[in-house]
Formats: structure tokens, C-alpha cells, sequence
């Protein structure tokens, strides 16, 4: 079973637009929801995270939005530039230190 | 420039052999975990170290699979006997823990198993 549920799979920007990334979660345990981009070749590294207690957090051109009573957050890319181009994952971390990751939405930023 | 660093980068071996993956967190970094990545499961959480000793181990198939933190500078992933399913990119991850809480974790750049 998913814990956390990420869409879209895929998703095509043209440069300059605005990347929109979901994620919806059911365990009420999670208190850490950060966001990891992927490049091919090597690990996820972490962009940016919020705590559940804050509705959103901006860090440059990167934006998450958390909605606690929908169970949802999502990343906003604004101002996508092709060098965003990457495999984005959601994740969420227990009260336990557990994390789970969502299954990852590929973007590509068209020049 | 601190990183985590895996060794091998790349594995090819026979179904039935013995696999060693290996670890060398963040100098400092008292938490490690080891997570597989594939197409259809995305990322998974195999085990979680804290101060080198194991706290969750759930995600990982106990009846092949072990992981070590011998000391504070190496985690080791093992499985025996590696099966063609166990193919896959296997990442190991460091972070601080404080307070019981770890936050962000450091990705090293995999090991990508392939079981023929």
C-alpha cells in the first residue's frame, strides 16, 4: 500500500511556466513532508521540506503548499528552467523516523 | 565537500551469490539508511541506524538480507543468496538526529545491482 500517493507521473513544462507537482497522504503520523529532486546517475537530494504547522514555505523559485485537513501538499516550480528537468519525489516521515517516498513525477522543461 | 559515498558503483553477479554493498555516511552523522529504488516500487526504506545500532529493519526480506554498521564510518547491506529480483539501485543515506528526529538525509550516489 502507497503511503504516499504522488501525480502526475510525468509532466512537460515549457521554460518559463509553472511546475506543479501533488502529493496526498493518509497517516496522520507523518510530522516532516520535504520534497527530493533526482537526476539520472545519482541519489535524490533534498530541496525543500515543511512541517506540518506552516501552510507554505518559499525557498527561491521552489514553493510547498500544505493542506493538513485535505491531507495534501505540492511543490511549485516557477519559472521552470530546463536544467529543472529531473525526477521529483514527495516523502513523509513518521513519528518513528520512517520515510516514505512517493513514486516520483518526471519532469522535462521544454526551452 | 562532505558526501556519502557507496561502494561498488555497479554489480553484476549470478543468482545464488553473495552480495556486499557498502556505506560511508557523512563524518559526524550518527544516522544511516539503506532504501532500493526500482521502476515499479519507487523508493523503499530497507533499514534505519541510529547511533550505529539498527532501530527498524521492517523493509528489509530477513531471510536474505542484513545490515551492519561495523563502526561509525562504514554500514554494509548484504544478501544472500542475491536473486534476479533483488535487482535494483540500493541507496544509502545519512543525516543528524537530533533529539531523537532526523531530518535531512544525504543520498549517496547508489549501487546499481543487476542479478542475472
Amino acid at each position: 500500500q502507497q503511503q504516499v500517493k504522488q501525480s502526475p507521473q510525468s509532466l512537460i513544462v515549457q521554460k518559463g511556466g509553472i511546475s506543479i507537482i501533488n502529493c496526498a497522504y493518509e497517516n496522520t503520523a507523518f510530522d516532516y513532508f520535504p520534497w527530493y529532486q533526482q537526476f539520472p546517475g545519482k541519489g535524490p537530494a533534498l530541496l525543500i521540506a515543511i512541517r506540518p504547522d506552516v501552510s507554505e514555505k518559499k525557498e527561491g523559485r521552489f514553493t510547498i503548499s500544505f493542506n493538513k485537513s485535505a491531507k495534501q501538499f505540492s511543490l511549485h516550480i516557477m519559472d521552470s528552467q530546463p536544467g529543472d528537468s529531473a525526477t521529483y519525489f514527495c516523502a513523509a516521515r513518521t513519528t518513528g523516523n520512517q520515510f516514505y517516498f512517493g513514486t516520483g513525477t518526471s519532469l522535462t522543461v521544454i526551452p | 565537500d562532505a558526501r556519502v559515498t557507496q561502494t561498488p558503483r555497479h554489480k553484476v553477479t549470478e543468482m545464488g551469490q553473495e552480495v556486499t554493498m557498502r556505506c560511508q555516511p557523512i563524518l559526524g552523522h550518527n544516522t544511516v539508511f539503506w532504501y532500493r529504488q526500482t521502476m515499479m516500487q519507487g523508493l523503499e526504506l530497507l533499514a534505519y541506524f541510529r547511533n550505529r545500532a539498527p532501530l527498524d529493519d521492517s523493509g528489509m526480506p530477513k531471510d536474505r538480507f542484513s545490515a551492519e554498521m561495523p563502526d561509525a564510518t562504514l554500514a554494509t547491506l548484504k544478501i544472500q543468496p542475491s536473486e534476479p529480483r533483488d535487482s535494483a539501485v540500493y541507496f544509502c543515506a545519512s543525516g543528524l538526529s537530533s533529539l531523537g528526529r532526523a531530518y535531512e538525509q544525504y543520498f549517496g550516489p547508489g549501487t546499481r545491482l543487476t542479478v542475472t
